[in-house]
Order: structure tokens, then sequence, then C-alpha cells
């Protein structure tokens, strides 16, 4: 059974760096079916797609956040993480991580992690 | 902003069917790609329970049905049990990104 458990952080000041790390286990991070990914939820709020990383290296990211966001993978340690930058108090957020599953065109989220929530103040 | 609308909230009595929809456009649904739903228990993490328009994960009770048709798209639960009221969200593919829903709260009366 795969699992995932993100961890960071809870709080974050705002123009500092966010930075979240999530470590996979029941798996390898290198089979070559899956991407790995982040997703947000704003407090009371629906679900926001962050990112997604291949073990191989290749991400894809939302439009929205691509400016201040990096999502790197680390195979040795079986964890992918994510960094975003200059964050405000619109950051605010659950963060989840995710296995994305299938194949075009249909790509689904199948494994999550419990989130962790992370906020934003001085 | 979602590009995937669906209804803030449905409501039903125990053992009725309710069914939550879940509009796109011809960028996203119209556009072939698959619609996915997840059932969210506010303070957990979304749980996968349809997949590819009308497929259940092992473990998920055949009262979840999924349908697709043109734009749009289709959460059907039968005989509603009160362990069914929470949220629920579809998503799909846009443009380069994976999109979801607005979000549903299911309310069984």
């Amino acid at each position: 059974q795969v699992q995932l458990q993100e961890s960071g952080p809870g709080l974050v000041k705002p123009s500092q760096t966010l930075s979240l790390t999530c470590t996979v286990s029941g798996g390898s991070i290198s089979s070559g079916y899956y991407y790995w990914s982040w997703i947000r939820q704003h407090p009371g709020k629906g679900l926001e797609w962050i990112g997604n990383i291949h073990y191989s290296g290749t991400s894809f990211y939302n439009p929205s956040l691509k400016s201040r966001l990096t999502i790197s993978v680390d195979t040795s340690k079986n964890q992918f993480s994510l960094k975003l930058s200059s964050v405000t108090a619109a950051d605010t957020a659950v963060y989840y991580c995710a296995r994305k599953s299938g194949s075009y065109p249909s790509y689904y989220f199948d494994y999550w992690g419990q989130g962790t929530l992370v906020t934003v103040s001085s | 902003q979602s590009v995937l609308t669906q209804p803030p909230s449905v409501s039903g009595a125990p053992g009725q069917r309710v069914t939550i929809s879940c509009t796109g456009s011809s960028s996203n649904i119209g556009a072939g790609y698959d619609v996915h739903w997840y059932q969210q228990v506010p303070g957990t993490a979304p749980k996968l329970l349809i997949y590819a328009n009308r497929n259940r994960p092992s473990g998920v009770p055949d009262r979840f049905s999924g349908s697709k048709s043109g734009t749009s798209a289709s959460l059907a639960i039968t005989g509603l049990q009160a362990e069914d009221e929470t949220d629920y969200y579809c998503q799909s593919y846009d443009s380069s990104l994976e999109v979801f829903g607005t979000g549903t709260k299911v309310t069984v009366l």
C-alpha cells in the first residue's frame, strides 16, 4: 500500500519561501508510470492543483504559480519537494502531496498524503 | 476560479438517489478528457471515488456511479447513507493543467 507523508514548517513569514517535502513509502518514486503531485486547499475552499513531477525530472506547473514554484525529486530518498517563493497570506492553505496515475487523456490522483496546513503570517 | 462547475449542495433522504453534476466546456470535458470524482470528509484528504468517468477503485461501494456526456459528467449515489454526508469534487484536465470542480456538499436529511 503506497503511503505519502508531507513534512515541513507550518508557519512561514510573508515574502519568504515555503518548503515542503513528501516522503513516499510502500512503492518506488522511480516507477515510470506515475507523476508525483502537489495540490492545495485554501481554508474552506476547493482544491487547486499546484504541479507534478516525474522521477526523470520532467515537471509541469500551474501557470498561476509557475513564476514562484519549484518542484524537485530525490529518488535516493524516495521523496519529492515543493518550494514556493515570495509567499503571501493568499498562500495559506492545506498542502497535499499525491500520486498521479492513469494515462492520457485520463489522469487522476489515487493516493494522497494526509495534508499539512501552512500558514503565512508574520 | 474553477472551470468545472458543481452545485454547492444537494440533499436527499436516507435510501434515496442523489446526483451531482460537473459542468465543463469544450476545452476540458468536451475535449475528451476523462472525469474523476473524489470524496472528502472535512479535515481529511480527498479519496478517489470514481476514475475515468465510471470506474470504481477497489473498496468503493457500488452505490457510487459515474457517467459523462458531452461537456458534463455526473456522480450518482444510490441508497443514500448517513456516512455519505460530506464533500465531493470532480476533476479533469484543461489547457495543460489539472482542474477541479467547485465542490458539492451532500446532506442526508
